[in-house]
């Protein structure tokens, strides 16, 4: 089982729609959780970090579910512009020190 | 704030030549450098995690003699790709992490804009 995991999509959805996706990591000492934005041909950007009690930015709204293991994303409203590969990161230790891992990213498209 | 450069952006080399690749921290001081490859269409994969004034601690797979990674300073962190061969050809990708707690978050970490390499 990969260690971060996410259903690579594509995710088809109107302009105006709301849309999720879902992360689900293996290390149940992860303590830190992160949703990044990775355009075509680009590095990724951080979108938003995940707090265990939820969290929104705008039309994202981001939450955690400790127990099953998983972290989501939420968009509402869906812009042309939302259009973008979503990378989902979990920290992990080892003797390296803290790093992150991420997942395969998950592709949202957007149509007029 | 929280700005990482890398240079070059791209670059085309003939096979069996090296390649150097610099990445820094442009408004903060980065503790911990790391480097990631990415193929088309596939996620970040983590080759090495760099900590400044001791050597790189690499992921199992990636070969410490053929990626060459220095982190001289808290600011700047290079690769090179030693004998690159078109198999190399891939999107490479630093981040750095650091800063002051309160200013900027100590976990978090920022990219740069990653570097192409075409081995021809």
């Amino acid at each position: 089982r990969k260690e971060v995991e996410q259903d690579p999509g594509p995710f088809n959805v109107p302009e105006g729609a709301t849309v999720a996706f879902n992360c689900t990591y293996s290390n149940s000492a992860s303590q830190s959780f992160f949703w990044y934005r990775q355009d075509c041909r680009k590095e990724p950007k951080l979108l938003m970090s995940v707090y265990s009690s939820g969290n929104e930015d705008g039309r994202f709204t981001a939450q955690l579910n400790r127990a099953s293991q998983y972290i989501s994303l939420l968009i509402r409203d869906s812009k042309l512009s939302d259009s973008a590969t979503y990378l989902c990161a979990v920290n992990r230790v080892n003797n390296a020190g803290n790093m992150l891992t991420f997942g395969g990213g998950t592709r949202l498209m957007v149509k007029p | 704030g929280a700005v990482v450069s890398q240079h070059p952006s791209w670059v085309i080399c003939k096979s069996g030549t090296s390649v150097k690749i610099e990445c820094r921290s442009l408004d903060f001081q980065a503790t911990t450098m790391f480097w990631y490859r990415q193929f088309p269409k596939q996620s970040l994969m983590l080759m090495a995690t760099s900590n400044e004034g001791s050597k790189a601690t690499y992921e199992q797979g990636v070969e410490k003699d053929k990626f060459l990674i220095n982190h001289a300073s808290l600011t700047l962190s290079t690769l090179t790709v030693t004998s690159a061969h078109p198999e190399d050809s891939s999107f490479y990708i630093c981040s750095a992490r650091g800063g002051r707690q309160g200013v900027m978050s100590t976990d978090t970490q920022y990219f740069g804009p990653g570097t192409r390499l075409t081995v021809l």
